[in-house]
């Protein structure tokens, strides 16, 4: 089955700055790629995603890169805010025939932005 | 349109016992996922529901199982609850592959 690695697993940046979280995969026919902000009592919120048809994507001040040959994706968030802190959770995804809809998911990123 | 939606937020039990969980999707969504999250294993992969049947399963014992109605809510149960079943289970829909989550039902096994 797919394999999610994430890191860094804690990520402490100053407010502004920006912050850089990294996956990889090991399936090749992952096709989808969210990421995920999950606070403190609640559940995980869909932030961004990218489909292996497209390089990169980007929301306001969060982008998503993915390189299918090297096989990972990174999310990156610039002028980060103090409401930025939360875990982040990557994922992967190989929708195929079935339409099936398991995500596998890396072990999450604590990002705390410091005022 | 309202979001996914979980009940109950918070459940204790014992060893032994058996529990449901309840998931209402968001309007329209035909498929309901299950996860579950614990510290140790992270967030893993139940089983996913679509017009009532089940089209995946991850790797748990039979112990889990859950079921679909056909206004697309979801239910799950667990048999025999052991120590290790306590983790926050949470339910996503999804309509064209995103899958939006819901606030999660923290369960505790004693």
């Amino acid at each position: 089955g797919e394999n999610v690695e994430q890191h860094p697993s804690t990520l402490s940046v100053q407010e502004g700055d920006s912050a850089v979280i990294k996956c990889t995969y090991s399936d090749s026919a992952s096709n989808y790629f969210p990421w995920y902000k999950q606070e403190l009592g609640k559940g995980p919120q869909l932030i961004i995603d990218i489909r292996s048809n497209v390089g990169e994507k980007k929301d306001q001040r969060i982008a998503v890169t993915l390189n299918k040959t090297a096989k990972h994706f990174s999310l990156h968030i610039t002028e980060t805010q103090p409401e930025d802190s939360a875990v982040y959770f990557c994922a992967a995804l190989n929708k195929g025939q079935t339409g099936a809809n398991n995500l596998f998911f890396g072990t999450g990123t604590r990002l705390t932005v410091i005022p | 349109k309202a979001g996914v939606t979980q009940t109950p937020r918070y459940l204790i039990k014992t060893r032994g016992q058996q529990v449901t969980l309840s998931c209402s999707p968001i309007s329209g969504h035909r498929s309901v996922s299950w996860y579950q999250q614990t510290p140790g294993q992270g967030l893993q992969f139940l089983f996913e529901y679509f017009s009532e049947t089940q089209r995946n399963k991850g790797n748990f014992p039979g112990r889990f199982s859950g079921r679909q109605f056909s206004n697309s809510r979801s239910e799950m149960n667990v048999s025999t609850l052991e120590l290790g079943d306590s983790a926050l289970y949470l339910c996503a829909s999804s309509l064209a592959g995103a899958q939006f989550f819901g606030p999660g039902t923290r369960l505790t096994v004693l």
